[in-house]
C-alpha cells in the first residue's frame, strides 16, 4: 500500500478560502515532504517537515506533522486560482506518493 | 543551475518493442530515484539509487523493468516487451543525499505510450 495517503481525494474551494489536506502514513518516518503537481509544469517540492517537528511554514503554506497519530496537514492559507493542483505527500521511508488531492480553487 | 532533465519527452511504441529512458540528475546529486505515473495516478516508486550502493529495486513491477546508473550519474530504465500497462509517465527525480534529509527535484517526465 502507499505509504503517504492524502485526503480528502479532490477539494474545491472560493479564491481567498483557506484549504486543507491531510495526510497519514504507517511506519517510523525522519521527515515527511510536500509535493505540487500542476498540470504541465511537474512536480514541484513545497516543503519539508522532519520528524522532530511540529510545525513549518513557508509562505501561505502551514505544515503541521503529528508523530503520535503519523499524520501531517498542510495548509494554504488565502488561496489563488494558481494554487490549483494535485497536491502530494511522502515520507523518507520507502519514497512512496499517495494519490494526491486534487486543489481546485475557483476565481 | 540545470535541473533534472529526461529524454525523451515523449516515446510512442509498439507492444512488444524495448524502449529506453534517459535521466540526467543534477550534477552532484548522489541519489536518483524513478517513479511512475499513470493518468490521474499517484506516483509508483520503481528504483533507487544512492552512491555505490546497491539500488532499491523494491518498486519494479516485473522483471521486463530494469535501471542502471553510470558513473553515478546518468540513468537509464529499460523497459522489454513493452504491454500497453506500462503506458504512463516515467519520472526521475535526484536529491543531494538521501530521503531521509534531501528534498528530491523532479524531472519533467517522459510520456511513454504503448500501442
Amino acid at each position: 500500500s502507499q505509504q503517504g495517503e492524502e485526503d480528502p481525494q479532490a477539494l474545491s474551494i472560493q479564491e481567498g478560502e483557506n484549504a486543507t489536506m491531510n495526510c497519514s502514513y504507517k511506519t517510523s518516518i525522519n521527515n515527511l515532504q510536500w509535493y505540487r503537481q500542476n498540470s504541465g509544469r511537474g512536480l514541484v517540492h513545497l516543503i519539508l517537515i522532519r520528524s522532530n517537528e511540529r510545525e513549518k511554514h513557508s509562505g501561505r503554506l502551514r505544515v503541521t506533522l503529528d508523530t503520535s497519530k503519523k499524520s501531517s496537514s498542510l495548509l494554504i492559507t488565502a488561496s489563488r486560482a494558481a494554487d490549483t493542483a494535485s497536491y502530494f505527500c511522502a515520507t523518507d521511508e520507502n519514497m512512496r506518493f499517495g494519490a494526491g488531492t486534487r486543489l481546485t480553487v475557483k476565481p | 543551475g540545470a535541473g533534472v532533465s529526461q529524454s525523451p519527452s515523449n516515446k510512442v511504441t509498439e507492444k512488444g518493442k524495448d524502449v529506453e529512458l534517459r535521466c540526467d540528475p543534477i550534477s552532484g546529486h548522489t541519489a536518483l530515484y524513478w517513479y511512475r505515473q499513470s493518468l490521474g495516478q499517484g506516483l509508483e516508486f520503481l528504483i533507487y539509487f544512492q552512491g555505490n550502493s546497491a539500488p532499491d529495486k523494491s518498486g519494479l513491477p516485473s522483471d521486463r523493468f530494469s535501471a542502471e546508473r553510470t558513473g553515478g550519474s546518468v540513468s537509464t530504465l529499460t523497459i522489454q516487451r513493452t504491454q500497453q500497462e506500462d503506458s504512463a509517465v516515467y519520472l526521475c527525480a535526484s536529491s543531494l543525499g538521501g530521503p531521509r534529509t534531501d528534498t528530491q527535484y523532479f524531472g519533467p517526465g517522459t510520456r511513454l505510450t504503448v500501442l
